[in-house]
């Protein structure tokens, strides 16, 4: 079955670094975009980043552009997020996500549990 | 960019009644971008509808989605214990996500 499983977040002080990491695994990872969507305390969901299945095209919101950085190893099956300049604004749970099409459809499919990302001085 | 806009923020309703809730987007949108996510406390949001109206795998079909253009509509018909939690609606544009800011069912 398809997993995805977070790890890396932890506490950082404002303007520090911090590498999140993605291992996707019972599928076949090179074949899917990969998404990076996070959720603030007590609020909705807001997405950061997109990563094409071949790592050559990205996208990024516009509150994370410049700061953050998506990457992927597809001979490792690991997704990325390099959080740069970190604000206490990008506090938030971090879900690793993967993108589908199913015909002409195209959605998210499988989140895997989160990390917690916690930007405190 | 477009913006989602759900309806409403709460809506009480009691179990086995039926629920409708509203996803407006600020320009029309392919529906084969137009998906539904349920989140319960302290989990990881699920995929419940894809294309508007195509029910994920191992959904009841007690959910379904429909709409097209700006207006789409999640409906729960007969509300489970379960079902009282939060629930999200979300586009896919050519190289950007967007999410509604979510409609939360509570128990009346």
């Amino acid at each position: 079955q398809v997993q995805l499983v977070e790890s890396g977040g932890g506490v950082v002080q404002p303007g520090r670094s911090l590498r999140l990491s993605c291992v996707g695994s019972g599928f076949t990872f090179s074949v899917n975009g990969m998404h990076w969507v996070r959720q603030a305390p007590g609020k909705g969901l807001e997405w950061v980043a997109l990563i094409w299945n071949d790592g050559r095209d990205k996208a990024y919101a516009d509150s994370v552009k410049g700061r953050f950085t998506i990457s992927r190893d597809n001979s490792k099956n690991i997704l990325y997020l390099q959080m740069n300049s970190l604000r206490y604004e990008d506090t938030a749970v971090y879900y690793c996500v993967r993108d589908i099409w199913i015909g002409s459809d195209k959605f998210l499919d499988y989140w895997g549990q989160g990390t917690p990302v916690t930007v405190s001085s | 960019e477009i913006v989602l806009t759900q309806s409403p923020g709460t809506l009480s309703l009691s179990p086995g009644e039926r629920a409708t809730l509203s996803c407006r987007a600020s320009q029309s949108v392919s529906s084969n971008y137009l998906a539904w996510y349920q989140q319960k406390p302290g989990q990881a949001p699920r995929l419940l509808i894809f294309g508007a109206s195509n029910r994920a795998t191992g959904i009841p079909d007690r959910f379904s989605g429909s709409g097209s253009g700006t207006d789409f509509t999640l409906t729960v018909t007969r509300l489970e214990p379960e079902d009282f939690v939060l629930y999200y609606c979300q586009h896919y544009d050519t190289s950007a996500i967007t999410f509604g800011q979510g409609t939360r069912l509570e128990i009346k």
